[in-house]
């Protein structure tokens, strides 16, 4: 009975490159919710999404940021560009359905290091 | 400005005292859950609560929900070393049931 899966559990990017985190959800889950985290301070939303659906994107940055949940796979962070202030732990977490009505579990997280 | 405020921000007791962490918003939720985090590692869900009024017990830990539903509390009793971690709570707004809200954090150290 795995659990959310995020990979890679470390990244290390130079500026200007691209970063792609992955995230597989709980066996059963069609939701997933993306997060920031920086030293220090909670979790911020990113984007909310359903099975090839974008739900909600309010939290993410207007640019260079991407994510998609394809019917196939796992779902995926796109950041392009990045910047040192992209340097944070980025969490997933899955559920079955809305977050009112479903509790949602976490991943891992993947720390992504700018250099 | 923060939709969930916690406090303490941190909070390091001796083993055996017992804490309170409040969670407090203006706003009405129509569930509020408690994580704990350790270093490295993502949160793990310790509870939900979905009524005002509300008190759940995990072991030494309580958990209790405004009766309007914009605060909660986690008490931990007689606090151990493995309590150690940062704990967040985070809600879902009512009529709003896309996103989970997270808290500050309030990050507790239990020394032996």
């Amino acid at each position: 009975n795995a659990g959310v899966m995020q990979n890679p559990r470390h990244l290390v990017r130079r500026r200007g490159q691209e970063a792609r985190l992955r995230c597989s959800p709980m066996k059963g889950h069609s939701h997933v919710y993306w997060y920031r985290q920086l030293p220090e301070e909670g979790l911020k939303f990113m984007v909310y999404l359903q099975k090839e659906n974008i739900i909600d994107e309010s939290g993410m940055p207007k640019e260079r940021f991407s994510a998609e949940f394809p019917k196939e796979g796992p779902s995926i962070l796109r950041i392009q560009q990045v910047v040192r202030g992209d340097s944070a732990a980025y969490f997933c977490a899955s559920s079955r359905g809305l977050a009112d009505s479903y509790e949602q579990y976490f991943g891992p997280g993947t720390r992504l290091t700018v250099t | 400005t923060q939709l969930l405020e916690q406090s303490p921000q941190f909070l390091s007791i001796q083993e055996g005292e017992n804490l309170t962490v409040y969670c407090n918003s203006s706003s009405v939720f129509s569930s509020l859950q408690w994580y704990r985090q350790e270093p490295g590692e993502g949160p793990v869900l310790l509870v939900t609560v979905v009524t005002g009024g509300e008190v759940k017990k995990l072991k030494r830990l309580t958990f209790q929900f405004g009766d309007a539903r914009k605060d909660s509390s986690l008490h931990i009793t007689a606090a151990q070393p493995g309590d150690t971690g940062l704990y967040l709570c985070a809600g879902v707004q009512v009529n709003t049931g896309n996103q989970f809200y997270f808290g500050t954090g309030t990050s507790l150290t239990v020394i032996p």
